[in-house]
């Protein structure tokens, strides 16, 4: 059974940093891209940003609203992509979500995790 | 850059047919796969469509995906609603590689 769990998020002061974590299993991790996306609360879906498949080499792409101050990596021997949060803002504050993109043909639908709630404030 | 602009709300009858649009702003909608995702109150997305009309497995037939270049927008139809189809739906494209979403359509089922 595919899984993803979104773990790392919680209460955080403005200006300070966070590390959340995707972390996937069923799967073979290193087939996939992903994705990050947030939603703020009541509001819609935000996209992040991506990592791509490591073969590909791991090209990562970044929203306008958080390029410079938001990271994701991954490693692949763990099955796990990371998203560094730097520098965060109260308008940062949301719940977090991974899904996963598979590479390969034929395609299979995107998979999501169940998200971890960020709070920025002071 | 471009918006994905989709109807803030929508309602039908239980057994009824409802379609949701989803309009692309700028550049092709044939040119990014569209994807369309269902989140019920306190819980995370689910895919019901993605590249464009295809549909994963455990989603019922009664969902269906298209795209119209002449109108450049995509579209979600739910026939025989239940429900438990209220949700809300999002439509999401590419733009470099990032997600792009519509605001989201609420589907009351009454």
């Amino acid at each position: 059974e595919v899984q993803l769990v979104e773990s790392g998020g919680g209460l955080v002061q403005p200006g300070r940093s966070l590390r959340l974590s995707c972390t996937a299993s069923g799967l073979t991790f290193v087939d996939y891209a992903v994705n990050w996306a947030r939603q703020a609360p009541g509001k819609g879906l935000e996209g992040v940003g991506v990592i791509g498949t490591t073969p590909l080499g791991a090209t990562t792409e970044y929203a306008a609203s958080v390029k410079g101050r938001f990271t994701i990596s991954r490693d692949d021997s763990k099955s796990i992509a990371y998203l560094q949060l730097n520098s965060l803002k109260t308008e940062d504050t949301a719940v977090y979500f991974c899904s996963l993109l598979y590479q390969l043909l034929p395609r299979k639908p995107p998979g999501w995790g169940q998200g971890t709630l960020v709070t920025v404030s002071s | 850059n471009f918006m994905l602009t989709q109807p803030h709300s929508v309602s039908e009858s239980p057994g009824k047919t409802v379609t949701i649009s989803c309009t692309r702003s700028s550049g092709s909608i044939a040119s990014n796969y569209v994807q369309w995702y269902q989140q019920r109150p306190g819980s995370s997305p689910t895919t019901v469509i993605y590249e464009d009309n295809e549909r994963p497995s455990g989603v019922p037939d009664r969902f269906s995906g298209s795209i119209d270049s002449s109108s450049n927008s995509a579209s979600l139809t739910i026939s025989g609603l239940k429900t438990e189809d209220e949700a809300d739906y999002y439509c999401q494209s590419y733009d470099s590689n990032i997600q792009v979403f519509g605001g989201g359509t609420k589907l009351t089922v009454l």
